[in-house]
């Protein structure tokens, strides 16, 4: 299996807080992707990185932040969290720009409920 | 209409029947397909590239329609292991590549 690992696994956090994914690979790819998952829908992209520092706004961004400072780490924040961000977040890698050919390697993902 | 659409299933198929998928894209310019499988709250894992000759692995088989804009996964022999969700992806290239996900189609293989 692909290096790569979310944390935290599982969150609950209360509306209006702040709220930080961790997504750490081992497999110094380029390319890491942050998605949300949701029922009756597919995966949606909400940010990706193409390097250190360099990163891109996806389909669903509004609400959310990243930041990627080094190769191996790529943060997802929620700024203030709303209802209508519960869902399983999940991060994936690739060598070369999804949508290109390249496989995409997932995490475990993580659970977040905003109460 | 949904960029990629999936019957959501459940398709309850019986252990070493053959069971099929389609999924439609509506992107015309779309260049790449794969099939993901997804286990019950586990991570997708790529199950196989779609090719324009169509691809065999095993018991799968992926086929591509560019004219009618459809894939399809043929599952032969079904395992019980075999029972997760079927995720239909398609990418494509406007000014940056793309993928769109489709939301999957459930298989439960019964005994």
């Amino acid at each position: 299996d692909a290096g790569i690992t979310q944390s935290p696994r599982h969150k609950v956090t209360e509306t209006g807080t702040p709220v930080t994914l961790r997504c750490h690979q081992t497999e110094n790819h380029r390319y890491m992707y942050w998605y949300r998952q949701d029922p009756g829908h597919g995966l949606r992209l909400i940010h990706y990185s193409y390097g250190v520092k360099d990163t891109d706004k996806g389909e669903v961004s509004d609400g959310y932040s990243v930041s990627r400072s080094k190769t191996e780490d790529f943060l997802l924040t929620l700024e203030s969290a709303t209802s209508s961000q519960t869902s399983v977040y999940f991060c994936a890698i690739s060598e070369g720009p999804q949508g290109s050919g390249t496989e995409a390697f997932f995490g475990q993902g993580t659970r977040l409920t905003v109460v | 209409r949904k960029e990629v659409e999936q019957d959501p299933g459940p398709f309850n198929v019986p252990e070493g029947a053959t069971v099929a998928f389609n999924c439609t894209y509506s992107n015309s310019a779309s260049q790449s397909f794969f099939w993901y499988r997804q286990d019950c709250r586990k991570e997708p894992k790529l199950l196989m590239s779609v090719y324009s000759s169509g691809n065999e692995d095993g018991r799968f088989t992926a086929q591509l329609n560019r004219a009618s804009q459809y894939i399809s996964l043929l599952i032969r022999d079904s395992k019980l292991s075999d029972s997760a969700t079927y995720l239909c992806v398609v990418g494509f290239r406007v000014w940056n590549y793309q993928l769109i996900w489709g939301a999957g189609t459930k298989l439960i293989i019964k005994p």
